[in-house]
């Protein structure tokens, strides 16, 4: 089993769609999560931590649940410019710096 | 965004000829990375550095050798790569304080072997 999990997409969306995307990690000791973003030949960035409560950043929700070890980003009101690869991160109990990536899903959003 | 450089951008090189990536961080963190991106395969973490000392090393090849002379500057020596290790290199960095360890990256290094 993959340690992070995603849906590899594309999903294909029109302007002004909501989108969720969803996640799962296989160490249940994990103890910080990320959601990132990367644009095609580009770096990741870091688009938001995600906290035990869940939290909002205008448009985008991130959702944790560790019972089920799930995470998961919202994107309301999609931006042809939110176009790019979501990449869930894990950082890993006992390496406290050792972040493991998805693979990522890749949004599309047209016109 | 200047906050994690890195040269070069592009590179080619033969499997015989020996090179180095450089990155340089701004942010005043203290832990410094290398990744791996292949084509069509999640980012791969090769070396983690912590206040210049290596903490973790991913079962990567000899042939890559990294190098930390202080927190702010990691390199990545190339030698007698293979053509399976054309990928991006990307560095990051991040603060070694606070629980969430949130990492900040460099452009990265677009590495061809022939």
């Amino acid at each position: 089993r993959k340690e992070v999990e995603q849906d590899p997409g594309p999903f294909n969306v029109p302007e002004g769609a909501t989108v969720a995307f969803n996640c799962t990690y296989s160490n249940s000791a994990s103890q910080s999560f990320f959601w990132y973003r990367q644009d095609c030949r580009k770096e990741p960035k870091l688009l938001m931590s995600v906290y035990s409560s869940g939290n909002e950043d205008g448009r985008f929700t991130a959702q944790l649940n560790r019972a089920s070890q799930y995470i998961s980003l919202l994107i309301r009101d999609s931006k042809l410019s939110d176009s790019a690869t979501y990449l869930c991160v894990v950082n890993l109990s006992g390496g406290y710096n050792k972040l493991i990536f998805g693979a990522g899903t890749r949004l599309a959003v047209h016109p | 965004e200047t906050g994690v450089t890195q040269t070069p951008r592009h590179l080619v090189m033969g499997m015989t000829n020996k090179k180095s990536l450089k990155c340089e961080q701004h942010l005043g963190h203290n832990a410094m990375y290398w990744y791996k991106q292949s084509a069509k395969k999640p980012l791969e973490l090769m070396f983690v550095y912590n206040f210049k000392e290596q903490t973790e090393n991913n079962s990567v090849p000899s042939r890559f050798s990294p190098e930390c002379p202080n927190s702010s500057h990691l390199f990545l020596h190339l030698h007698t790569l293979q053509p399976e290790d054309s990928a991006l290199y990307l560095c990051a960095s991040s603060p070694l304080f606070g629980q969430l360890y949130e990492q900040y990256f460099g452009p990265g290094t677009r590495l061809t072997v022939t």
